[in-house]
This record gives C-alpha cells, structure tokens and sequence, in this order.
C-alpha cells in the first residue's frame, strides 16, 4: 500500500510570492489534514478537509488556504508569503472516523526567501 | 476542545535507562489517545495507539504507554533506551464523536547519551 505522498520535496519562494503544495493521501482515505511544522514550534493544525469541504481550520490568516479534488487528493495555498511561512508542511490522512490513526507524509520544506 | 500536555521539551537519558515520557489530556468525552515519533526532516511515525480495551498498550520498538483514566494521562515508556531512539516524540488526542480531528502536544526531544 502506498503512503501518502507531498510535492514538491522542497520549495523556495520569495516574500510577496505563492506557493503550492500537494498531497496525496493512502488509496481509502477521505480526510486530509495539514500542518505547520516551523523551528521551535511544534505541530501546528492548518486544515481538514474530508469528501471534498473543509472540516476545520486553525488559527491561521486567510491567505492559508487549500481545497480538496474528487479523489481526494489535496492542495494547500499560501499567498501573499511571508519569511515567517518558512516551516516543513505535513499532510497526513486518516479515515473519517474516530480511533484511525493518521498517516504522515513526508512534508514539504518551505523557504521564503 | 481537547488539549494535549506534554510536561518537558527536552528529556535526556543515558543509553540503557529507562524512557518516560509524558502526555495529559483533557477531554469531555472518552479519548483515542497516540503517541508518534518524528525522526529529523521526516514527517510523523505511529508508535502506539488506544482506542479501547486493554489499557497498556504495546507498540513498536519495545515502546509501551498506559491508559490512566483517573489521572487523565497516556505516558510513554520504554525499559531500555537505545542510542536510535532520539528523536522527537509527539502525543496526540482525538475525539470519538466528531470524526478525526487530532489535538498534538507540543513534543518532547529526546536525547541519548552513550
């Protein structure tokens, strides 16, 4: 079975610009969640997204944003960059319901430049 | 909303010591508890996880944690620390009526000394 996989491994953008990461998740899982992993910080939750709509997002401004495809595949947007976005992003899927554990991918290492 | 605890960022223990690692939760409602492991530049690693029944739980890499419902806590533990063993460790809590939402505590950095 293959795990969830993230594009690009990494990624080097200057402030001001996007960028876009994708995810996607192990073959029978509808959710998908993104995180935020920046030095010192820990995990930081940014987004669910299951069946298609977004579940919950975290504290986040709104210029962090993302959607899900019909295969369940998933996108995260960061626009407007700022040097602070430097982080490892983590996509993990899971199965909808309560007891799955989550799947990790390998993450993205974001550099705002 | 849940929240995760995890008391000491840095753990330090000498090769062949006993591991204990933390985590208390707060929950409303009967938790899943997880407890992962994140090597460096990796993303996250299941170690073990309780969901029901028994409340040790056994996990890989000679890991275990249990479940104390009155103390509300899910400790990791392992007899004998090995030097590939260091690595940040990450308790996580879901609920069990609202799909799976995970809450992460804010990890624990394990060094070993040889």
């Amino acid at each position: 079975e293959a795990g969830v996989t993230q594009s690009p491994t990494h990624l080097i953008k200057t402030r001001g610009q996007q960028a876009t990461l994708r995810c996607s998740p192990i073959s029978g899982h509808t959710s998908v969640y993104w995180y935020q992993q920046a030095l010192g910080l820990g995990l930081q939750f940014l987004l669910w997204y299951d069946e298609g709509e977004e579940r919950n997002r975290g504290n986040f401004p709104p210029r962090f944003s993302g959607r899900q495809f019909p295969n369940y595949s998933s996108e995260l947007n960061v626009n407007a960059l700022e040097l602070e976005d430097s982080a490892l992003y983590l996509c993990a899927s899971s199965r909808w319901t309560g007891g799955n554990e989550q799947f990790f991918g390998p993450g993205t290492r974001l550099t705002v430049l | 909303a849940q929240s995760v605890t995890q008391l000491g960022s840095h753990v330090s223990v000498s090769e062949g010591a006993l591991v204990l690692l933390r985590c208390n939760y707060s929950s409303s409602v009967p938790p899943y508890l997880f407890w992962y492991v994140q090597y460096p530049n990796q993303g996250l690693q299941l170690l073990l996880k309780y969901t029901t029944g028994a409340t040790l739980v056994k996990g890989i890499n000679g890991f275990e944690a249990e479940f104390k419902k009155s103390e509300t806590s899910f400790h990791l533990t392992k007899p004998s620390a090995h030097m590939s063993d260091a690595a940040e460790y990450f308790c996580a809590v879901s609920e069990t009526n609202t799909g799976n939402q995970f809450y992460f505590g804010t990890g624990t950095s394990l060094t070993v000394i040889p």
